[in-house]
């Protein structure tokens, strides 16, 4: 049973550069958030995608943007890139939006360094 | 302004103590859950809170949650290295999976 895959691992772009980063969801999981942690920091949510909506967002500009694919991957799309979003970009899955556990699966990152 | 403040941020232990960690706030959670991440991993969940007061034990760990849903404690008994590594607690707020996290405890067990 596959757990939830990431790709790429680790990638360097410049400033202003645009980046895409990929998640594959848990076996049976049809609900993909995103999460960015910077280093010495918790997670902080960006989104959620149920249905290829957004469901939720965190306060995150503009650049950030996200899709949902029929066969429930997602994708992390920023733009015109900043130092600061230099981080580990965490996606998570799970089944359904509503539940009240909120019990999510991590995939291990895609680490961005931005110089 | 972190949400959910950890404490204390760092703890270096000899292997066989035992040591508490804690997650506060001045909001209300429906739910509370602590994860363990360890280094180029993403957190793995180690247990959810519901029920205020609720305590949930994993084997030697100990899991409670604050009465009024504010707060959370992590307790683990006799330490070993494998318990080294960043513990993170997270809350959620509203109905979906919407997750607020604390800065996380970052626990070293030396042998």
């Amino acid at each position: 049973d596959a757990g939830v895959t990431q790709s790429p691992t680790h990638l360097i772009k410049t400033r202003g550069q645009q980046v895409t980063l990929r998640c594959s969801p848990k076996s049976g999981h049809d609900t993909v958030s995103w999460y960015q942690q910077a280093l010495g920091q918790g997670p902080q949510f960006i989104f959620q995608y149920y249905e290829e909506e957004e469901r939720q967002r965190g306060n995150f500009p503009d650049r950030f943007s996200g899709h949902q694919f029929p066969n429930y991957s997602s994708e992390l799309n920023v733009n015109a890139l900043l130092l600061g979003d230099s981080a580990l970009y965490l996606c998570a899955s799970s089944l359904g939006t509503g539940a009240l556990t909120g019990e999510l699966f991590f995939g291990e990152g895609s680490r961005l360094t931005v110089l | 302004t972190q949400l959910l403040e950890q404490s204390p941020q760092f703890l270096s232990i000899q292997e066989g103590e035992n040591l508490t960690v804690y997650c506060n706030s001045s909001s209300v959670f429906s739910s509370l859950q602590w994860y363990r991440q360890e280094p180029g991993e993403g957190p793995v969940l180690l247990v959810t809170v519901v029920t205020g007061g609720e305590v949930k034990k994993l084997k030697r760990l100990t899991f409670q949650f604050g009465d009024a849903r504010k707060d959370s404690s992590l307790h683990i008994t006799a330490a070993q290295p494998g318990d080294t590594g960043l513990y993170l607690c997270a809350g959620a707020q509203e109905y979906g999976n919407k997750l607020v996290f604390g800065a996380g405890t970052i626990l070293r067990v030396k042998s």
